[in-house]
């Protein structure tokens, strides 16, 4: 079966610090992929897409490391509001993560 | 601006009842799905379908069918509704062909099997 592992967390990060996750999946032939933000008791929603030479919104960096095959995502500068679980996802075929919880310490 | 609406947003069933979960869409999105999520488990396929008339299994297949008769409408049937059916259902769509499409996904039907 193809697999994508994340560390459940959850990571209790203070407000204002630089929080990482990383994601790494079983299968080479994969060629989306993405992160998702599930708040509690919601649906998923998208975050950002993940390209290979990786990419920036905002406080959000998401990276691709193809060869060891993982990809990561870097909160800068952490809000009360980024507290979440944190989703990635490849395709195809379409696997999702079993998230990292995160919560940010006022 | 409706995207993906999944009905009802509750259910609550006895064991061996029969239910429908709808799931629409309106953004002409080839490719629907169902997910389950379960505490520890993330979300876990459970069919899927790539266009009117074309459906297949993800990894929990069993205790569901479903239909899409319609771009817009891929309803989920319980047939025999069991207790290990509680869960929260969500309902994804995206375009198929475009690159790497991400999913859209409905408020999700928390459903709970006595």
């Amino acid at each position: 079966r193809k697999e994508v592992e994340q560390d459940p967390g959850p990571f209790n990060v203070p407000e204002g610090a630089t929080v990482a996750f990383n994601c790494t999946y079983s299968n080479s032939a994969s060629q989306s992929f993405f992160w998702y933000r599930q708040d509690c008791r919601k649906e998923p929603k998208l975050l950002m897409s993940v390209y290979s030479s990786g990419n920036e919104d905002g406080r959000f960096t998401a990276q691709l490391n193809r060869a060891s095959q993982y990809i990561s995502l870097l909160i800068r500068d952490s809000k009360l509001s980024d507290s979440a679980t944190y989703l990635c996802v490849v395709n195809p075929p379409i696997i999702f993560g079993k998230g990292t919880r995160l919560h940010i310490l006022p | 601006n409706a995207g993906v609406t999944q009905t009802p947003k509750f259910q609550v069933l006895k064991t061996g009842q029969s239910m429908t979960l709808q799931c629409a869409q309106d953004m002409n999105h080839e490719y629907m799905s169902w997910y389950r999520q379960d505490p520890g488990m993330g979300l876990r396929l459970i069919h899927y379908s790539v266009g009117a008339g074309i459906t297949d299994q993800g990894e929990v297949p069993n205790g569901y069918n479903v239909s899409r008769s319609t771009t817009e409408d891929f309803p989920l049937r319980l047939l025999s509704a069991a207790p290990s059916q509680t869960s929260v259902y969500f309902c994804a769509s995206s375009p198929l062909g475009q690159g790497d499409q991400p999913q859209h996904f409905g408020d999700g039907t928390r459903l709970s099997i006595l």
